[in-house]
């Protein structure tokens, strides 16, 4: 079965600085990757997406994440945070199993400092 | 195009109620997935359907239900509500079951059970 884990529950940056948010996942093949976004009572917004190819990809906002296989790792990034980047990010690993479509990770909480 | 809807948007029953949460997809989407998310537990995947069929279920107890109709709406139902099914519950829509398609979130139905 798929899981992933997101090490850090919160982060605090000020606004104008570089994020990394970690996931690492594990799953025996090769793993859809996601990242979501989730705005203080809202559902979650699809940030971006690995499948396959180029290892560093480009998502909404600003984002983007880079797979390693090695690290079995999908971390999020942002050159620049903004104030508005306050929310809640889930990684999540997708596969065509039984365990449905997505398994998520426990999410990690964003705070941006003025 | 409209985003998936959820209905009620907030509910709150008394233990030992029973609860139905409505979901209408996107237009032309065939997959709704539910989740369930509390602070503790995070996102908890519940049930998937495509084509009015459930096609996975998470391990949840029996008390929770769902169903898929014709036109791809989707109702899940608590009964016997406890305190701990007090979450947010969230739909999600996709074109098919595929993991590979995106997976769009409705904003959630709040259900508190006092």
């Amino acid at each position: 079965a798929q899981s992933v884990t997101q090490p850090d529950i919160h982060i605090t940056v000020s606004e104008g600085a570089s994020l990394e948010l970690r996931c690492n996942y594990s799953y025996g093949a090769t793993p859809y990757l996601f990242w979501y976004v989730q705005s203080p009572g809202q559902g979650l917004q699809l940030l971006l997406k690995y499948f396959s190819g180029d290892t560093l990809v480009q998502g909404i906002k600003g984002f983007e994440a880079e797979f390693k296989r090695s690290q079995s790792s999908f971390n999020l990034r942002k050159p620049s945070v903004h104030w508005s980047d306050a929310a809640e990010y889930f990684c999540a690993v997708g596969a065509d199993t039984n365990a449905g479509k997505s398994t998520f990770g426990d999410g990690t909480t964003l705070t941006v400092k003025p | 195009k409209a985003g998936v809807t959820q209905t009620p948007r907030y509910l709150i029953k008394t233990r030992g109620q029973q609860v139905t949460l409505s979901c209408s997809p996107i237009s032309g989407h065939r997959s709704v997935s539910w989740y369930q998310q509390t602070p503790g537990q995070g996102l908890q995947f519940l049930f998937e359907y495509f084509s009015e069929t459930q096609r996975n279920k998470g391990n949840f107890p029996g008390r929770f239900s769902g169903r898929q109709f014709s036109n791809s709406r989707s109702e899940m139902n608590v009964s016997t509500l406890e305190l701990g099914d007090s979450a947010l519950y969230l739909c999600a829509s996709s074109l098919t079951w595929r993991a590979t398609y995106e997976q769009y979130f409705g904003p959630g139905t709040r259900l508190t059970v006092t």
